[in-house]
This record gives structure tokens, sequence and C-alpha cells, in this order.
């Protein structure tokens, strides 16, 4: 059964920590994305990946960093300088060729005290 | 540079009535328009795509939207919606990366 997974589902952290979100497709999709959903404001994106070892930064990078050694996984680590991280991040897929429609895993929600 | 509004931020309707979505979007490039819904703590899922062709588009749960050029529209409809169908929905143009470019979501509330 394809799909994309995002673990955990819910997160809590102190402040000043670091932590690292997970996303793992089976779709064989080539570009991966990763958006913040805050109350009101709909999805910004945070970072992109259309192909393995390369990714570029989106509109609110600042405080985030990721990762794509392999095709299936695109995580995401909130720093410690990302200066209000508490929201709802949702990773996100699709083919390069074709279809331009985005498939999402069902969010991982962050609260940071 | 790409832009998507959504002009509702909230649409309350009774159950069996017809129910209308607004969303107006911006592109200097070839556009490409989505329609997603969000229940509560979920992820999005495509309720429906334009790309080319007819401007009238028909998606899952009896949704349909209709690409308007002329007015930069592309607004979401239901004739006849349910108490299941209250949600979050989002409009979205593609970005000139590949990337989604949403609005900030119409949270419909469908009352008995």
């Amino acid at each position: 059964d394809g799909g994309i997974t995002q673990s955990p589902k819910y997160l809590f952290r102190k402040e000043g920590q670091n932590v690292t979100l997970s996303c793992e497709q089976n779709l064989n999709h080539d570009a991966m994305y990763w958006y913040r959903q805050d109350p009101g404001q709909g999805l910004r994106l945070i970072y992109y990946s259309q192909i393995v070892n390369d990714f570029q930064k989106g509109d609110i990078a600042e405080g985030y960093s990721v990762s794509r050694e392999k095709k299936e996984s695109f995580p995401l680590t909130v720093t410690s300088a990302q200066k209000n991280p508490t929201a709802f991040y949702l990773c996100a897929s699709r083919t390069t060729s074709g279809a331009y429609e985005q498939y999402f895993g069902p969010g991982t929600r962050l609260t940071v005290t | 540079a790409q832009s998507v509004t959504q002009l509702d931020s909230q649409v309350p309707v009774f159950e069996e009535a017809p129910v209308e979505l607004r969303c107006n979007y911006s592109s200097s490039v070839s556009v490409y328009l989505f329609w997603y819904v969000q229940y509560p703590n979920q992820g999005l899922q495509l309720l429906l795509k334009y790309l080319s062709g007819s401007t009238l588009v028909k998606g899952i749960n009896g949704f349909e939207a209709e690409f308007n050029k002329s007015q930069t529209s592309f607004h979401l409809r239901k004739p006849s919606v349910h108490i299941s169908d209250t949600a979050e929905y989002f409009c979205a143009v593609r970005g000139s990366q590949g990337n989604l470019i949403f609005g900030k979501g119409t949270k419909l509330s469908v009352k008995p």
C-alpha cells in the first residue's frame, strides 16, 4: 500500500533542543516537500528536494535543515534557531513528470515549550 | 509571482444546501490549479485539479470547480453538502519549481 508516512504524530520538546521529523514515501516519487501550517495561514514551504542529494530553500527556511540521502526519505530538523517552532508540519511528494499534484503525509504536530 | 486568495475564511452552511468556496489566483506562467481538503489533524487530500482542457472539473465527494481565466478564479462548488463535508479547504496554484502555493484556507462548517 503506497503512501507517505510521518512520525511521530505528536512531538513535544523543550526550547533550545533540536528535533528531527521523519518523512518516508514508497511512491517512487522524485520530489519531496516540507510545509509548515499555522492556524489561518495556510501552508508555507520550508524546503524541497527534486532529486537525491539536492535540496532548495523555500519561503521560510530559516531555523530548519534537511537532508536527502535516499529517494524515499526527506527528514526535517527543527533547530534551536527557529524562533517559533510550534506548528503542524506536513511532508509531501510528487512525480517530476506528468501529473503535478502532490501527495501529503498525515503530518506531525510539534509543540515546543 | 504566483499567489492564491481564498476570499472567505469561514463558510457556515446547513446540511443539503449548496455551497461555493471562492478562490482567485495570480500567475504569470501556465496555470495549474488544485483544491485540497483537510480534516482535523490530518494531511491534505486532493479533491480535484485543473491542468488544461475543459474548464469544469469534477472531483471526489461530489465536488466540482470551474476555471475562469478572465476572472482568474477557480471556485469550488457542491450542490448539496453533508455533515461529513465539514473540513478546511485549500486552493493552490503550481509554482515555478513544482511546489504548490496555497491560499489561507476556508473552513466549511455544515450544520444539521
